[in-house]
């Protein structure tokens, strides 16, 4: 049964930083990953999306990668500001068969940029 | 307007009632699916469905049923709502046209859900 775990449940930093988010899976037999983004009471709106045959994909100051074998993504933020106050959501999206199109979530983390 | 659009986004009822909740798409998508989201549990699959004939359980689909009315509907209902079925609902879609965004999944405002 594929597990994701996000690494630190909580972030707070302030304003200006560069800042990196952790996601670990443990079934390396996925299609993709997708990095979302949930304010608190809202939906989830998607960041990025990382196929399996990807290393990385950038949007804006998100960048996002992808370490299929050792089961790693991370999602990298750049000059951070208060508006990027928000729950991060990692979740994989199994590989084939009875498992396309399923995510699993880790937990999320909450950030919070301070000014 | 929102592409997934869910109704209603807020809802309380108590234990024992039937509840339903409704899910319609502008998107085209044709796979849906239907998650709740919990403090400390993060979100989990209930039911999903790829088109209009299928529908398949996820990891938590006891006490739920779904309907897929349409291409574009998706709806949820709990026969006999408990308590421990409060949380917040999620509707989400994603497209099977072969292109670089193929699998990703597109989500609702979300119904938030309380059974006394």
């Amino acid at each position: 049964k594929q597990e994701v775990t996000q690494i630190p449940a909580a972030l707070s930093v302030p304003e200006g930083e560069n800042l990196v988010l952790n996601c670990s899976f443990t079934d390396s037999a996925i299609y993709n990953l997708q990095w979302f983004r949930q304010d608190p009471g809202k939906g989830l709106t998607s960041l990025l999306l990382i196929q399996s045959s990807q290393r990385e994909q950038t949007s804006g100051r998100l960048n996002a990668s992808l370490d299929k074998s050792s089961g790693r993504s991370t999602l990298y933020i750049a000059a951070s500001q208060p508006g990027d106050s928000a729950t991060y959501l990692c979740a994989v999206n199994g590989a084939g068969g009875t498992s396309y199109g399923k995510l699993t979530f880790g937990q999320g983390t909450i950030l919070t940029v301070h000014p | 307007d929102a592409d997934v659009t869910q109704t209603p986004r807020n809802r309380i009822t108590k234990t024992g009632k039937r509840i339903m909740l409704e899910c319609s798409q502008t998107k085209g998508h044709d796979r849906m699916y239907w998650y709740r989201q919990d403090p400390g549990l993060g979100l989990r699959l209930i039911y999903y469905s790829f088109d209009v004939k299928d529908i398949n359980k996820g990891e938590i689909s006891d006490g739920y049923s779904v309907s897929r009315q349409a291409q574009a509907k998706f709806s949820l209902s709990l026969e006999s709502a408990i308590p421990n079925q409060t949380a917040l609902y999620f509707c989400a879609t994603s497209p099977i046209a072969m292109t670089e965004n193929t699998g990703e999944l597109f989500f609702g405002e979300g119904s938030r859900l309380t059974v006394l």
